[in-house]
């Protein structure tokens, strides 16, 4: 099946400070991804849908000046978290869709720590 | 937006089956998935059905969709200890389209 990697796996960063993190598609080429933000024992929360070479559409409430999203290549998707705040804190996912059905190919995650 | 519910919690034996339940209202949803995901990790696509289909079946998962109820689920045949995990269902248009992800159900497995 097709592989999502995400880069860091886990990150700790000082209230005030920006953090990109990385998702790749490594087998397959994605022109659609989509960022996720799950909190614990909650469901998955969508961001973004992160669109190559144009504008990430954002949910309703994701505020687009703090998670800045950049779809530069077919195979890279950066979401940066903008002066970070403590309640900033979660488990980012990344994903790409693949095939007719849509079927998403999930990163392993991103385990975002503000102090 | 499309809600998707699912129970929070299910405990069986291993080598039990599991049925894992879920509810949507948006009967728009052209694809239904299950994926699963592991404590730290990301979302594991196990399967999915097309809306037309009643059931579809892969190894020790079944999944049955009843669409006048709104209802799907997914039953695994002889529960392993490496079945514990939770357990996400979805509905979506397919494509580039996004999903809506239910609540999830922590399956945990007794040996």
């Amino acid at each position: 099946g097709a592989v999502v990697s995400q880069h860091p796996s886990r990150v700790i960063c000082k209230s005030g400070t920006s953090v990109k993190i990385e998702c790749r598609s490594l087998d397959f080429q994605a022109t659609t991804m989509f960022w996720y933000r799950q909190f614990p024992k909650k469901s998955l929360m969508l961001m973004a849908t992160s669109n190559e070479g144009s504008k990430a559409t954002y949910e309703q409430g994701v505020e687009k000046d703090k998670f800045l999203i950049n779809h530069a290549s077919l195979t890279l998707s950066t979401l940066t978290v903008t002066s970070a705040h403590p309640e900033d804190s979660s488990f980012y996912i990344c994903s790409a869709p693949v095939g007719q059905a849509g079927e998403q190919y999930f990163g392993p995650g991103t385990r975002l720590t503000v102090t | 937006g499309e809600d998707v519910e699912q129970s929070l919690f299910l405990s069986v034996r291993e080598g039990d089956s599991s049925v894992i339940n879920c509810t949507y209202t948006d009967s728009s949803s052209t694809y239904l998935y299950w994926y699963k995901q592991e404590p730290g990790a990301g979302l594991q696509l196990l399967t999915y059905i097309f809306s037309n289909m009643d059931m579809k079946q892969d190894q020790r998962l079944t999944v049955l969709l009843n669409k006048k109820d709104k209802h799907l689920s997914l039953r695994i045949a002889d529960t392993q200890t490496g079945d514990s995990a939770i357990y996400f269902c979805a509905g979506g248009s397919g494509g580039y389209q996004k999903v809506t992800f239910g609540t999830g159900t922590k399956l945990q497995v007794i040996p």
